[in-house]
């Protein structure tokens, strides 16, 4: 079963700090991993995507990826209210745009 | 440019009732997925068309099915409705079928009560 493990959370920090949200993943052959935002009663909205071990800069989002140890974060620096949502990690395995999602960890960033 | 939409929003059956969602695709995109959210869940990917064809399927019995418009529109049938298909049912739409060329845009949703 090809599985993808988040803590429920709820993550609480405060406005201006750094929250990070991880991601485990089972299937050693995952290729492509994602990060979404859902906000109450909406939507997933994409906000970063990774494909190779490392690190990846959008604004104040960063996702680091290390495959050797199935494990993928997003780091939201400078955090503000409008960012309480929930956060969902998603991996790609097979060809095509199927996804498997986590169960997402709710942030709730207070002022 | 309209992105992805889905009707009904929101829509009420009864068990063993049948229900079918409709989705329209963002402009210029082909390829539509479908996705089951429970509540407190992340979403689940029932099935994928591209081309009027179904691509990829996910875990989910027969009772859900299918189908592609030449327009790319997409319709998500489900057939002797389970209390526990109560859910926020996601349509997707892509440029390609794959992940790599094709970010995924999903559509408001459709929240199904069955009681």
């Amino acid at each position: 079963q090809k599985e993808v493990e988040q803590n429920s959370g709820p993550l609480s920090v405060p406005e201006g700090a750094i929250a990070s949200l991880n991601c485990t993943y089972s299937d050693r052959v995952s290729q492509s991993f994602f990060w979404y935002r859902q906000y109450s009663g909406k939507s997933p909205e994409l906000i970063m995507s990774i494909y190779s071990n490392g690190d990846k800069e959008d604004g104040r989002f960063t996702a680091q990826l290390n495959k050797a140890s199935q494990y993928v974060s997003l780091l939201i620096r400078d955090s503000q209210p409008s960012d309480s949502a929930t956060y969902l990690c998603a991996v790609n395995i097979q060809a095509g745009t199927a996804l498997i999602f986590g169960k997402g960890t709710t942030l709730s960033v207070s002022s | 440019d309209a992105g992805v939409t889905q009707s009904p929003t929101h829509l009420i059956k009864t068990r063993g009732q049948q229900v079918t969602l409709r989705c329209s695709p963002k402009s210029g995109h082909d390829t539509v997925s479908w996705y089951q959210q429970a509540l407190g869940q992340g979403p689940q990917f029932i099935f994928q068309y591209y081309e009027e064809e179904e691509r990829q399927r996910g875990n989910f019995p027969d009772r859900f099915s299918g189908h592609q418009f030449p327009n790319y529109s997409s319709e998500l049938n489900v057939n002797a409705l389970l209390l526990g298909d109560s859910a926020l049912y996601l349509c997707a739409s892509s440029l390609t079928p794959f992940i790599n060329t094709g970010e995924l845009f999903f559509g408001e949703g459709s929240r199904l009560t069955v009681l």
